[in-house]
């Protein structure tokens, strides 16, 4: 099992709509996660920490499940402008941040 | 705002050529990260420096990369000789400490292409 598995897609969503994506993680002892947005050829970019009370910005809302272990990223009232592919990060082992493989949002009007 | 820069953007090189990478991190992050990441992938860290130390090397394929950052501040990744697998992009990205609830912040990555 990978140590971070997210869903490729692409989730294929209308403007204006509600999409969700989640991230699985391997290591029970982690405590910090993150999402970074990736877009086409370009370096990822922090998109929000993902706290274990959960964490809103806007339109994006992030949450984490220790229990099921993975974490979650809502994304509401989609905008072209989202579409882009979603990294999730978590600790491995040693210590090490893990990236995802990402998940692809592509947005039409 | 402050950016980390990344140069070349784009590198084509053919096999057994050697090629190098360098990077600038934000002003006064001590950590410093060197990532590759192949196109439908995400990021797999190569290198990991804390000041001028290296810290994890352990993906770093040794025998043809290797990688410095003597003052602490910039950072040269070097590949020699070119392998066709090595194409993909090179992320360098810097945080302020070493632990992972760090935040980290890219530079705009090399594209690498070997011929």
């Amino acid at each position: 099992r990978k140590e971070v598995e997210q869903d490729p897609g692409p989730f294929n969503v209308p403007e204006g709509a509600t999409v969700a994506f989640n991230c699985t993680y391997s290591n029970s002892a982690s405590q910090s996660f993150f999402w970074y947005r990736q877009d086409c050829r370009k370096e990822p970019k922090l998109l929000m920490s993902v706290y274990s009370s959960g964490n809103e910005d806007g339109r994006f809302t992030a949450q984490l499940n220790r229990a099921s272990q993975y974490i979650s990223l809502l994304i509401r009232d989609s905008k072209l402008s989202d579409s882009a592919t979603y990294l999730c990060v978590a600790p491995g082992g040693y210590n090490k941040l893990i990236f995802g493989a990402g998940t692809r949002l592509a947005v039409h009007p | 705002e402050a950016e980390v820069a990344q140069s070349p953007r784009y590198k084509i090189t053919e096999k057994s050529q050697a090629v190098a990478f360098w990077c600038d991190p934000i002003s006064g992050h001590a950590t410093l990260y060197w990532y590759r990441q192949i196109l439908g992938q995400g990021p797999e860290l190569l290198v990991q420096f804390q000041d001028e130390s290296v810290v994890d090397d352990s993906q770093l394929p040794k025998d043809r990369f290797s990688a410095e950052r003597l003052k602490g501040v910039d950072s040269t990744l070097k590949i020699q000789p070119a392998e066709l697998g090595d194409s993909a992009m090179y992320l360098c990205a810097s945080s302020f400490g070493q632990g992972v609830d760090e935040k980290l912040f890219f530079g705009s990555g090399t594209q690498l292409s070997v011929l």
